[in-house]
């Protein structure tokens, strides 16, 4: 059962420009929606996340946008550096769910 | 990965032999998982536990066991390892409520050969 699909696989940006990376759910009862950031030989940690009563959250250069009625968020990394070069995976939750599913991840390459 | 030890961090085995990779925590979390990581794939949920000895089949468990006979500790085994295990295993645990995120080690790189 796909209930996460997250694109692109893999993205490629310009220091400096901004990446954008989307994730789409299927099950409505979600309501907690993160963000993970993993580089490589280490294990996945959690980056930004926001619940579904704001549209919205930013912090720092990392920025959720929610759309409930799509049933889509996405993270924007402005001002992208080399240093955000990671897999980012998006995890949608809800509580007793004890499951935690992934996307399947996106490979963001920031160029110098 | 504070507070989560994976060991070993690389194992090279052979098909058909029993494999047992460990994690321990010291977060005191209730809950514990693992998850097998390959390319395409993303992160993929084995087994989990609730509790001690409370353990729960994930998407991809055929082949593989779990106990938990302590709060901080939380076993995986491959009964009969087989080449399609070949994988980095990562452990990770919660404990204050979903909304906090989960922690992750900093995984297994396991080799069947």
């Amino acid at each position: 059962q796909q209930q996460v699909k997250q694109s692109p696989q893999s993205l490629i940006v310009q220091k400096g420009g901004i990446s954008i990376i989307n994730c789409a759910y299927e099950n409505t009862a979600f309501d907690y929606f993160p963000w993970y950031q993993q580089f490589p030989g280490k294990g996945p940690a959690l980056l930004i996340a926001i619940r579904p009563d704001v549209s919205e959250k930013k912090e720092g250069r990392f920025t959720i946008s929610f759309n409930k009625s799509a049933k889509q968020f996405s993270l924007h990394i402005m001002d992208s550096q080399p240093g955000d070069s990671a897999t980012y995976f998006c995890a949608p939750d809800m509580d007793s769910s004890y499951k935690l599913i992934f996307g399947s991840g996106t490979r963001l390459l920031v160029r110098p | 990965d504070a507070g989560i030890t994976q060991s070993p961090r690389h194992k090279v085995t052979e098909t058909g032999t029993p494999v047992t990779l460990r994690c321990h925590q010291t977060e005191n979390h209730r809950y514990m998982y693992w998850y097998r990581q390959d390319p395409g794939h993303g992160l993929r949920l084995i087994h989990y536990s609730y509790g001690v000895k409370d353990t729960d089949k994930g998407e991809v468990s055929d082949g593989y066991s779990v106990s938990r006979s302590k709060t901080e500790d939380f076993l995986l085994t491959l009964e009969s390892a087989t080449s399609s295990q070949t994988s980095v295993y990562f452990c990770a645990s919660s404990g204050q409520g979903y909304f906090y995120g989960y922690t992750f080690g900093s995984g297994t790189r396991l080799t069947v050969v």
